[in-house]
């Protein structure tokens, strides 16, 4: 069935370290895979997002890799900053009656450290 | 420029009582709607998406149901609520056609059902 897969749930870095977030996915047709924060309380952003065609993109510190033989994607932020604590998460877009949808991952909660 | 909003944004409602969230989208025509729950702590689970006037599709059995009774309106109903109902539901529009694209959530109505 539809399913993402996200790990870690939880993830604890010290400020400047970098952080790895990944992502697998089932439907071989899946073809968009965004990014999403969601800071305490607030809703879900976008952060960055990634087309099939495409293997990497990167804003800033900030960097989405896609490896679709493999089914899975990952999110990068370098020199991690205390203000990037929050939960993410991953999506992927999955066809159901002729529409795309977005299924979320299980989110991963990262807490930068000074 | 697009905006969506959510109201309310926060309730509180004893069980068996009647439920109705609000959602409207400004700035666009035949936008893809969706109804996200949040529970606590967990990820974004996918309620139901609309691709037009009374079109509603339904991705989980519940007791919820969903209408869109104008182009920009999604309406996130209950006739009567259970315990499990409560959590952090939010309403989010994707640009109208079949591509993945897109999703902008709204700021998220917060339900406790004692």
């Amino acid at each position: 069935g539809e399913n993402v897969e996200q790990h870690p749930s939880t993830l604890s870095v010290q400020e400047g370290d970098s952080a790895v977030i990944k992502c697998t996915y089932s439907d071989s047709a899946s073809n968009y895979f965004p990014w999403y924060k969601q800071e305490l309380g607030k809703r879900p952003q976008l952060i960055i997002d990634i087309r099939s065609n495409v293997g990497e993109k990167k804003d800033q510190r900030i960097a989405v890799t896609l490896n679709k033989t493999a089914k899975h994607f990952s999110l990068h932020i370098t020199e991690t900053q205390p203000e990037d604590s929050a939960v993410y998460f991953c999506a992927a877009s999955m066809l159901s009656g002729g529409y795309n949808k977005l299924i979320f991952g299980a989110g991963t909660r990262l807490a930068v450290h000074p | 420029s697009q905006t969506i909003h959510q109201w309310p944004a926060t309730l509180v409602q004893p069980v068996g009582s009647p439920l109705s969230l609000e959602c409207t989208v400004e700035g666009t025509s035949n936008p893809n709607l969706y109804w996200y729950r949040q529970a606590a702590g967990r990820g974004l689970q996918l309620l139901f998406y609309s691709v037009g006037i009374g079109q509603i599709s339904s991705e989980v059995p519940q007791n919820l149901s969903a209408s869109r009774p104008q182009d920009r309106q999604f309406i996130l109903s209950s006739k009567k609520l259970l315990l499990s109902d409560s959590g952090f539901y939010l309403c989010a529009w994707s640009p109208p056609g079949t591509g993945a694209n897109v999703l902008t959530f709204g700021a998220g109505s917060r339900l406790t059902v004692l």
